[in-house]
């Protein structure tokens, strides 16, 4: 069965430093990841796709399958961006499994 | 386009009751599907509803059902109610034949039994 490691529960960064929000998974086929935020009061939405290989709000996320990461990273942090994230895995375009989310927290 | 709704936006029930929430998807989708989120945690998967039928269902108990409608609007339902069910309930819509597997989440319905 598929998984979706977050370690971190909690980063704190000051506005302008780089971010890094780590995410490992588990799967030996080709999997579909994803990155969700959750702002305070908003629901879950979606930030990033691997398959567009896009950049949204100035982050970006590479697919590692060698080291089976997908890690979202930033260089340089505002305060709007402090908010719940999750990375997610899909197989077969059915059920997402969800990691246990990093809150970010950016101080100004 | 509201996107995905549901109803209620709280609930609280007793041990041992029987519940049901509501989910429309966003405008033009046709696949649902239903998530639990404890405190503190991840959404984890429940079951995915496209064509009136289960198509996929997560590590769940039998308490938990579903139903879609042929507007493709979907209700969970969930019997005999634990004080562990207490959580956010999250309704996904998504296209089946879209090229990837983007899922639109709704606000949630926040249950607590007591």
């Amino acid at each position: 069965a598929q998984r979706v490691t977050q370690p971190e529960k909690l980063l704190s960064v000051f506005k302008g430093a780089p971010v890094e929000l780590k995410c490992n998974y588990s799967y030996s086929g080709s999997p579909e990841l994803f990155w969700y935020v959750q702002y305070s009061r908003q629901r879950l939405q979606l930030l990033l796709r691997h398959i567009s290989r896009e950049s949204i709000k100035g982050f970006t996320a590479d697919l590692n399958k060698g080291e089976t990461s997908f890690h979202l990273k930033k260089p340089f942090a505002q305060e709007e961006d402090s908010a719940m994230y999750y990375c997610a895995l899909s197989v077969g375009r059915r059920a997402l499994t969800f990691g246990s989310g990093t809150r970010l927290q950016v101080q100004p | 386009d509201a996107g995905v709704t549901q109803s209620p936006t709280h609930l609280i029930k007793t041990r041992g009751q029987q519940v049901t929430l509501r989910c429309s998807p966003k405008s033009g989708h046709d696949t649902v599907s239903w998530y639990q989120q404890a405190l503190g945690q991840g959404p984890q998967f429940i079951f995915q509803y496209y064509e009136e039928e289960e198509r996929q269902r997560g590590n769940f108990p039998d308490r938990f059902s579903g139903h879609q409608f042929p507007n493709y609007s979907s209700e969970l339902n969930v019997n005999a109610l634990l004080l562990g069910d207490s959580a956010l309930y999250l309704c996904a819509s998504s296209l089946a034949l879209a090229g990837v597997n983007e899922q639109y989440f709704g606000p949630g319905t926040r249950l607590t039994v007591t």
